[in-house]
């Protein structure tokens, strides 16, 4: 069975410094991966995904497959940036599987 | 962009009665619905897959007849939480996956469930 894993339930960073949200997955197959985003009082949202590879409110994520990994990063961080983060893994069908989430809290 | 609208978006209830929550898509069709649930400090776990129009399937140690779910048209999903225990209480968060993209899924805002 496939699992994600976000070791960090919280990560605090000063305004201006730089983020990495780590993300491990297991899957034996070809994972697509995606980080979704929580802001206060908002719903779940889809921050970026794999595939694309895009960057999204200057957040990337690269797969890394040797090291099952999918860690989202930003270089600067701002404080419209705090918010819950949620790593998720989706292996061949519609469900998606996701990680405990982080908090990541920006300080001014 | 697909909108989902989860309501209501907290309820609190007695212990034995039955509480439902509706997910409807806002603008677009979802013959696949998903129910989520988030324990406290845990990560959201699925729950069950919702298919219009037929039986939904169920995640392996989800109670398909204290978590009844309905999916009886295309922007309707509802799941109703039978005979409601403390441990039921939870947030509820359900999704659709978005037709305007490929590979991505739009949540409902989720229901807070308190059971007392």
């Amino acid at each position: 069975a496939q699992r994600v894993t976000q070791p960090e339930k919280l990560l605090s960073v000063f305004k201006g410094a730089p983020v990495e949200l780590k993300c491990n997955y297991s899957y034996s197959g070809s994972p697509e991966l995606f980080w979704y985003v929580q802001y206060s009082r908002q719903r779940l949202q889809l921050l970026l995904r794999h595939i694309s590879r895009e960057s999204i409110k200057g957040f990337t994520a690269d797969l890394n497959k040797g090291e099952t990994s999918f860690h989202l990063k930003k270089p600067f961080a701002q404080e419209e940036d705090s918010a819950m983060y949620y790593c998720a893994l989706r292996a061949g069908s519609y469900q998606l599987t996701f990680g405990k989430g982080t908090k990541l809290s920006v300080i001014p | 962009g697909a909108v989902v609208s989860q309501h209501p978006s907290w309820v609190i209830c007695k212990s034995g009665t039955s509480v439902k929550i509706e997910c409807r898509s806002l603008d677009f069709q979802a013959t696949t619905m998903f129910w989520y649930r988030q324990f406290p400090k845990q990560s959201l776990m699925l729950m069950a897959t919702s298919n219009e129009g037929s039986k939904a399937t169920y995640e392996q140690g989800v109670e398909k007849d204290k978590f009844l779910i309905n999916h009886a048209s295309l922007t309707l999903s509802t799941l109703t939480v039978t005979s409601a225990h403390p441990e039921d209480s939870s947030f509820y968060i359900c999704s659709a996956r978005d037709p305007g993209s490929s590979y991505g899924y739009t949540f409902g805002s989720g229901t807070r469930l308190t059971v007392v």
